[in-house]
């Protein structure tokens, strides 16, 4: 069976550090990994998208990485900032399904 | 452009009831689908659709129906309502089917209790 499993489930940080959030995965033949971010009360919005030959992916200051032989990726935020605190989901689809296998989220806040 | 539009953003129903759950998208998306989201679960696809015509089922489809008769709509039709289907539904749309390296736009979601 297909799953995707994130870490820690919650994180809280200071405002200005750095966090790393992890994603594990079983999902088989691999096509991309995508990483969102949820705002408390909206939909998820696209962060990064990672296919197979690709190790790094950055946007802003969010960089995922993926280690397609170990199945696991993560979610890198640098100088975390008040409007970084969300949910943050790792999603993974097979090739040729239609049905992409969410991960539960890890929740972070950042404190001031 | 207003992206992937739901509503209503909030509903209460008593057990029974029928209700359509409304997604609209204005970016000439091929692939439409709908998720229920619960707490302590990620999303689960309910049904999804790879354009006008098409539909089928994800994991979760019992006590839900879809139609797409054009590129920009797919409703969610709930059709005799139960407390189990209390949850947050999203509706997402992406260029070209589901496991194609295109990021997924969500709508904000609709807020449904069973009641």
């Amino acid at each position: 069976k297909n799953q995707v499993e994130q870490s820690p489930q919650s994180l809280i940080i200071l405002e200005g550090k750095n966090c790393t959030l992890q994603c594990n995965y079983t999902v088989s033949p691999f096509s991309n990994l995508r990483w969102y971010k949820q705002d408390t009360g909206r939909g998820p919005v696209s962060l990064t998208i990672m296919t197979f030959s690709e190790n790094t992916k950055s946007n802003g200051r969010y960089t995922a990485t993926l280690d397609a032989d170990t199945k696991q990726s993560s979610l890198h935020i640098t100088a975390s900032q008040l409007s970084d605190s969300a949910s943050y989901i790792c999603v993974v689809s097979a090739l040729g399904s239609y049905i992409p296998t969410f991960g539960r989220g890890t929740s972070l806040i950042v404190h001031p | 452009n207003a992206g992937v539009t739901q509503t209503p953003k909030f509903q209460v129903l008593k057990t029974g009831q029928s209700m359509t759950l409304q997604c609209a998208q204005d970016m000439n998306h091929e692939y439409m689908s709908w998720y229920r989201q619960d707490p302590g679960m990620g999303l689960r696809l309910i049904h999804y659709s790879v354009g006008a015509g098409i539909t089928d089922q994800g994991e979760v489809p019992n006590g839900y129906n879809v139609s797409r008769s054009t590129t920009e709509d797919f409703p969610l039709r709930l059709l005799s309502a139960a407390p189990s289907q209390t949850s947050v539904y999203f509706c997402a749309s992406s260029p070209r089917r589901g496991d194609s390296n295109q990021p997924q736009h969500f709508g904000d979601g609709t807020r449904l209790s069973i009641l």
